[in-house]
């Protein structure tokens, strides 16, 4: 099962929005309403922010949404503050019954 | 809350095995798969393989089938992971996560570290 594809950074200015990609298959992103976010801060462990495509975990704010378009999911954050700098992974539940990650995306908040 | 706790760092030698506990509270134990993933230095997040209390069944990845043995104690509400045939990339940092479906809670990690 191959990694599903992100962008390796991306950045903004506080206040901005920002959309990340994470590209896979039929068999994984297209396929799977099971497709969810994760931020991590250095040295931390991962913190689901979204899942099944869109929902939030209670106490994750509203500036993070997840969406979907084939075989592509998006995590867009509004309003960039400055603890939103991490690193954002997606997975994604496959078709082998098995889930798989993104390679991740550094945001950078500038 | 539901809390996974991990148990400590380990250092190994080339071609031994590592064991790492991951003990779960503030939820129903058999209510939910464990997922372990893994980090190594400067990586991204690699899915190795869950295991479903209740039931007792497995998944685990192509690369680690053959080496990675998971085991349950319901009593203690703990998951056990052991890794066989250790080398040098396999240090990393191991996680336990909640719900392969999500991963909603994770363990705080456990660095294991194979180095002759």
């Amino acid at each position: 099962q191959s990694a599903l594809t992100q962008p390796p950074s991306a950045s903004g200015s506080p206040g901005q929005s920002v959309t990340i990609s994470c590209s896979g298959t039929r068999s994984d992103v297209g396929g799977s309403n099971s497709v969810s976010w994760y931020q991590q801060h250095p040295g931390k462990a991962p913190k689901l922010i979204i899942y099944e495509v869109t929902r939030r975990p209670s106490g994750v704010p509203d500036r993070f949404s997840g969406s979907k378009s084939g075989n592509t999911a998006s995590l867009t954050v509004s309003g960039l503050q400055a603890e939103d700098e991490a690193a954002y992974y997606c997975s994604a539940f496959a078709g082998s019954n098995n889930p798989v990650f993104g390679g991740g995306t550094e945001l950078t908040v500038l | 809350q539901v809390q996974l706790v991990q148990s400590g760092p380990e250092v190994k030698k080339p071609g031994a095995s590592v064991k790492v506990s991951c003990k779960a509270s503030g939820y129903d134990f058999l209510n939910y798969g464990i997922s372990w993933v893994r980090q190594a230095p400067g990586q991204g997040l690699e899915w190795m393989a869950w295991i479903n209390p209740y039931q007792g069944n497995r998944n685990t990845a192509q690369k680690f089938q053959g080496r990675v043995t998971m085991t349950t104690d319901t009593s203690t509400s703990t998951v056990y992971m052991e890794l066989q045939s250790l080398a040098s990339d396999d240090t990393a940092v191991y996680y336990c996560a909640r719900d392969p479906y999500r991963h909603d809670s994770w363990g705080q990690g456990t660095l294991v570290t194979v180095s002759s």
